[in-house]
């Protein structure tokens, strides 16, 4: 069974500081994986996602994750944090039974620190 | 990217009744998802909506608290039935769009508050 866990409920940063929200995967078989972001009362953003095309993937505002095979781990990464970035961030995995179901980690909370 | 619009957005309602929750797709996509969101958690699956057949459900949710129709590849719905207040969380609508198989989008969600 596909599974991923979110090493971390909670992160404070800085602003300006690097963010590093950390993921491992669990598949037999080569994932589809992706990072969402949800700010307070809104909807579920896609920021970034793995299909096994490049292993170092960008996405929106900064963000970026490196699909690490041999660790088993995608976690996401911005160079320089903003307050707005303040948000819980989802990772996820697409189950690959044909369902096309997501599979979503427990989240992580992203506080940033003016 | 598919833009899905989910209705109600928040709804408070007493125990026991039910509340039918509408999703609209601006575009035909392959698959539509319910999604449930407690307090304070992440999402969990409820069930696949399939097109003008039974929707197949995960483990822990039934038909008979969670019916789901979806005549068309544009729309879908939720009902919860039979209310309490452990009903009370965040359902959310997800689809999949043909071209992309891969890429989910979600509506904002249906804040609903048992009482």
């Amino acid at each position: 069974a596909q599974s991923v866990t979110q090493l971390d409920s909670h992160v404070s940063v800085s602003e300006g500081t690097p963010v590093l929200l950390r993921c491992n995967y669990s598949s037999s078989y080569s994932p589809s994986l992706f990072w969402y972001v949800q700010h307070p009362n809104k909807g579920l953003q896609l920021l970034l996602k793995y299909t096994s095309a490049a292993t170092l993937v960008k996405g929106i505002n900064g963000f970026e994750a490196e699909f690490k095979k041999s660790e088993t781990s995608f976690h996401l990464t911005k160079p320089s944090a903003h307050m707005s970035d303040a948000a819980e961030y989802f990772c996820v995995v697409m189950s690959n039974s044909g369902t096309y179901k997501y599979i979503f980690g427990t989240g992580t909370r992203l506080k940033v620190l003016a | 990217s598919a833009v899905i619009s989910q209705k109600p957005s928040r709804d408070i309602c007493q125990r026991g009744t039910s509340l039918t929750i509408q999703c609209q797709v601006d575009s035909q996509v392959t698959m539509m998802f319910w999604y449930r969101q407690q307090p304070g958690q992440s999402l969990t699956l409820i069930a696949t909506a399939n097109q003008g057949s039974e929707a197949t459900y995960e483990s822990g949710f039934v038909i008979d608290k969670f019916p789901i129709s979806r005549p068309n590849l544009t729309f879908s719905t939720l009902t919860v039935s039979n209310m309490s207040p452990e009903d009370s969380s965040i359902y959310l609508c997800s689809v999949l769009r043909a071209d992309t198989n891969t890429e989910a989008f979600f509506g904002q969600g249906t804040r609903l508050t048992v009482v």
